[in-house]
């Protein structure tokens, strides 16, 4: 089963800089990689998909790039409305819904 | 536009049953399988298992066999998930997500269930 860390635990950051965000899967997942954004109280909400793809309506200052098995999610220059928990998840191999513990972004 | 809602929150004892509700419109329901995901106060995401509303077929996590029930009624376009024997470290949010496919992305999500077990 294919195990997905997120670097760092928890980022802090100020608005306006840029966020760098990882993660590693312990086998390679090809590009089959997504990130969800989660605000407290939220349900979490699909940014990228396929690790570079933007889902509908998600910002241009999210960027995803990476392939096999090291990943990166970039926020370009960070709105207050970006701090949250970021979550990898990965579709190449079974089960489905494995996803990485989380990287929490906050306010500097 | 796409949308999951769910029904409330749920308080139960150590022992008993709880069934959540994941009522979705604006696209055709047999057309995406429903997965359901949980998270506890604080933690992350765990995938709990999937339904196939047009089968029925369902798939569930090694973790949560013989304790978790999936099933839908597509006359109302709605997804169940029952959980029973419910223990106290099954106090978390139950999240039901659209999913195109037995393994993709989640997209959209509802907007989470609340289920507190204490005695």
């Amino acid at each position: 089963e294919i195990v997905l860390t997120q670097s760092p635990a928890t980022l802090s950051l100020s608005p306006g800089e840029r966020a760098t965000l990882s993660c590693r899967a312990s086998q390679s997942v090809r590009i089959y990689l997504a990130w969800y954004q989660q605000k407290p109280g939220q349900a979490p909400r699909l940014l990228i998909y396929d690790a570079s793809n933007r889902a509908t309506g998600i910002p241009a200052r999210f960027s995803g790039s990476g392939s096999g098995t090291d990943f990166t999610l970039t926020i370009s220059s960070l709105e207050p409305e970006d701090f949250a928990v970021y979550y990898c998840q990965q579709r190449s191999n079974w089960p489905p819904g494995t996803f990485g513990q989380g990287t929490k972004l906050e306010i500097k | 536009q796409v949308q999951l809602v769910q029904s409330g929150a749920e308080v139960k004892k150590p022992g008993a049953s709880v069934k959540v509700s994941c009522k979705t419109s604006g696209y055709t329901f047999t057309d995406y399988y429903i997965h359901w995901v949980r998270q506890a106060p604080g933690q992350g995401l765990e995938w709990m298992g999937w339904i196939n509303p047009k089968s029925g077929g369902t798939y569930y996590a090694q973790k949560f066999q013989g304790r978790v029930t999936m099933t839908r009624d597509t006359s109302i376009t709605t997804a169940y998930m029952e959980l029973t024997s419910l223990r106290s470290d099954d106090t978390a949010v139950y999240y039901c997500a659209r999913v195109e496919g037995v393994n993709n992305w989640f997209d959209p999500w509802g907007q989470g269930t609340l289920v507190t077990v204490s005695s």
